[in-house]
């Protein structure tokens, strides 16, 4: 079954940690870029960070640079969030999502994001 | 970083009726534009990636169109399951930058 299951989320006081997992299955989970987007109640949707097919490449929106952290094992096709120094700002239904696609020929398959999880929920709050 | 806006940020219309959303970035994306829908309580779908690529099972009435920093979504027969809010994002390099959205009601 081709799926994206995140988890991880709770409430959680600002300036703490939290870190969100995300499983994949049922595709070549190597192959591919994953991104986290975030969607704060009642907002439009905020892209936060993509990685790339290897890990070696990591991006980050301007709002979470400095204090999240993406990474992805591909042995285990889980896809991670560590997100440290939380602000109410954060709080949001964070969903993962698949991004480009590497034919392992030295070239990139670009089709936006064709695979959303659920989402989990996190709640920054005193 | 590529700004992107929508217009309408809202709209209402009948069911039949045409409808067009409009998205402009502020720098050139070649065609490295997607059209998501948001139905309400869901998770986003990818409805257009490549400005006019219909992804697998998305119904023929939606269709996508443009270059550059201008496109548009169309639903050319909008039916009661259209009821969403619809997302424009460049995607050819980071940062992925979503639209605000347009919330389309019947």
């Amino acid at each position: 079954q081709v799926q994206l299951v995140e988890s991880g989320g709770g409430v959680v006081q600002p300036g703490r940690s939290l870190r969100l997992s995300c499983a994949a299955s049922g595709f070549p989970f190597s192959t591919y870029a994953m991104n986290w987007v975030r969607q704060a109640p009642g907002r439009g949707l905020e892209w936060v960070a993509v990685i790339s097919y290897d890990g070696k490449n990591k991006y980050y929106a301007d709002s979470v640079k400095g204090r999240f952290t993406i990474s992805k094992d591909n042995s285990a096709s889980m896809l991670y969030l560590q997100m440290n120094s939380l602000r109410g700002e954060d709080t949001a239904l964070y969903y993962c999502a698949r991004g480009d696609y590497y034919n392992g020929r030295g070239s990139y398959e670009l089709h936006g994001f064709d695979m959303w999880g659920q989402g989990t929920t996190v709640t920054v709050s005193s | 970083d590529i700004q992107m806006t929508q217009s309408p940020s809202s709209l209402s219309a009948s069911v039949g009726d045409r409808v067009t959303i409009t998205c402009r970035a502020s720098q050139v994306l070649t065609n490295y534009l997607a059209w998501y829908q948001q139905q309400p309580g869901k998770v986003p779908k990818l409805l257009i990636y490549a400005g006019s690529t219909l992804q697998s099972g998305v119904p023929s009435r939606f269709s996508g169109s443009g270059s550059g920093t201008v496109f548009t979504l169309t639903i050319s027969s909008l039916q009661p399951e259209d009821v969403a809010t619809y997302y424009c994002q460049g995607y050819y390099s980071a940062p992925f930058t979503f639209g605000p959205g347009t919330k389309v009601d019947i």
